[in-house]
């Protein structure tokens, strides 16, 4: 089964850029993911696709701010220019045939 | 623009059967994929499955022995029921829109329903 690893916390200052990274089994290293921001209190959002050449395709309104990229197994969340608001769980998610799977998530702070 | 309510009792006895409804607006139950997704005070997301409208669902399997799910077209609702609960699946119970094939993601969350299991 597919496994997706994710840091438990990152943490990055208001105004700055932060990356985060979502890591899959190595057996699974070409699979397309998906993530997904959950603010305080809230239900997730779907922010992006992400395949493993980097291509992503974003949800409706999400920022510029939010990029995607891929090296490997490693699939990357990239926020730039930090808001407040981006304070969140950030969860990748995948696919494989008729199973999904969630990464353990990571918890944002903005400083 | 498509939205998702979750709807059931915020408590339920150990032992006894969960039951969540999720209300489709703005857009239609047959086409995609739709999800339940559940997550422990605390901790993080848990696929538990899906239904298609085709009627096939698929399910998570450390909990399939205790998932049941169906679609009601005529009303845009789908159904979750988890039997024999414990403490253990105390959570906010989430529904979601999956695209399926190629595009296996939930792209539309509803905001959640908070469920407890105890006596």
């Amino acid at each position: 089964q597919v496994v997706l690893t994710q840091s438990p916390s990152a943490s990055a200052s208001l105004g700055a850029s932060v990356k985060l990274t979502c890591t899959l089994s190595s057996w699974h290293s070409a699979y397309a993911i998906a993530w997904h921001q959950q603010q305080p209190e809230k239900g997730p959002r779907f922010l992006m696709r992400l395949d493993s050449d980097g291509s992503h395709i974003k949800g409706d309104g999400i920022p510029d701010r939010f990029s995607g990229s891929s090296s490997g197994a490693e699939r990357y969340l990239t926020i730039s220019s930090l808001q407040s608001e981006d304070e969140a769980d950030y969860y990748c998610q995948t696919w494989d045939r008729d199973q999904r799977a969630f990464g353990g998530g990571t918890k944002l702070t903005v400083l | 623009q498509v939205q998702l309510q979750e709807s059931g009792p915020g408590l339920v006895k150990p032992s006894e059967t969960l039951s969540l409804t999720c209300t489709l607006s703005g857009g239609s139950v047959s086409t995609y994929y739709w999800t339940w997704i559940r997550q422990p005070p605390g901790k993080g997301l848990e696929w538990i499955g899906y239904i298609h409208y085709s009627g096939s669902t698929s399910r998570n399997p450390s909990l399939k022995s205790r998932v049941t799910m169906s679609l009601d077209t005529s009303k845009s609702q789908f159904s979750l029921k988890l039997s024999s609960v414990t403490a253990a699946d105390t959570a906010v119970y989430f529904c979601a829109r999956d695209k399926g094939g190629t595009e296996a993601y939930m792209d539309v969350w509803g905001k959640g329903t908070a469920v407890t299991v105890s006596s």
